[in-house]
């Protein structure tokens, strides 16, 4: 019954490995965002995809590549891990109508990047 | 372009007393503005929004945030505080151009018995 769920909640993984998180969201919503949480807490947008078209990349380095097979997916692919990607990661989805503008999120990845 | 502040890192409120967390805003045209709470493990949740209409918005777990526009502010409150509303709460704009949520850097809340 979770509406936006994203797996896995933690990982860890050494510096240059190659790392995927996968989201889902069943609320029907055709925008979905990925968010970088840092250790200050400090939530930064990373991307943004409508119905499964890139529309907000906050220039994010090349080594991220989100992939949205259908508007209910939006994974997130990592290449060559660095110290610094270290981060919970939410993805989320976006209300319609009267809730445009509310996110529903995932409870997030943990990433430890040693 | 659109911003929010929490001038404030931490509040601690003895529960039962009042609280209020702080957001002054600034923006180009009309605010949407919304407060989001994050409870420790979990993805932030949505508590209430303000896009027109009366300046006191009531939303979810007793929490209400008022609007003011001359003082750019939208402060969340709430009369009696519960040690179970310890948690992290961001004020958010909408930017309306890209669409997109821009959080402020969010103050935690601590409530003592």
């Amino acid at each position: 019954d979770t509406a936006v769920s994203q797996t896995p909640k933690y990982l860890v993984t050494q510096m240059g490995n190659d790392k995927s998180i996968k989201c889902e969201q069943n609320l029907g919503h055709d925008t979905m965002y990925w968010y970088k949480q840092d250790s200050k807490k400090f939530l930064k947008i990373m991307f943004s995809y409508n119905n499964k078209e890139l529309i907000i990349n906050e220039t994010v380095p090349n080594r991220f590549s989100p992939k949205s097979p259908d508007k209910a997916h939006l994974n997130l692919h990592i290449n060559s891990l660095e110290l610094g990607d270290s981060a919970v990661y939410f993805c989320a989805s976006r209300g319609t109508g009267e809730f445009r503008g509310k996110l529903f999120f995932g409870s997030g990845t943990q990433l430890s990047v040693l | 372009a659109q911003s929010v502040a929490q001038p404030e890192d931490q509040v601690n409120v003895a529960e039962g007393n009042p609280l209020t967390v702080k957001c002054t805003y600034s923006v180009s045209g009309n605010p949407y503005l919304f407060w989001y709470v994050q409870y420790p493990n979990r993805g932030l949740q949505f508590l209430l929004k303000y896009i027109t209409g009366d300046n006191l918005v009531k939303g979810s777990y007793g929490f209400e945030a008022e609007f003011n526009k001359s003082q750019t502010s939208f402060h969340l409150k709430k009369p009696s505080a519960l040690v179970s509303d310890s948690a992290l709460y961001f004020c958010a704009v909408r930017d309306i151009g890209t669409d997109k949520l821009i959080f402020g850097t969010g103050t935690r809340l601590q409530v003592f018995p």
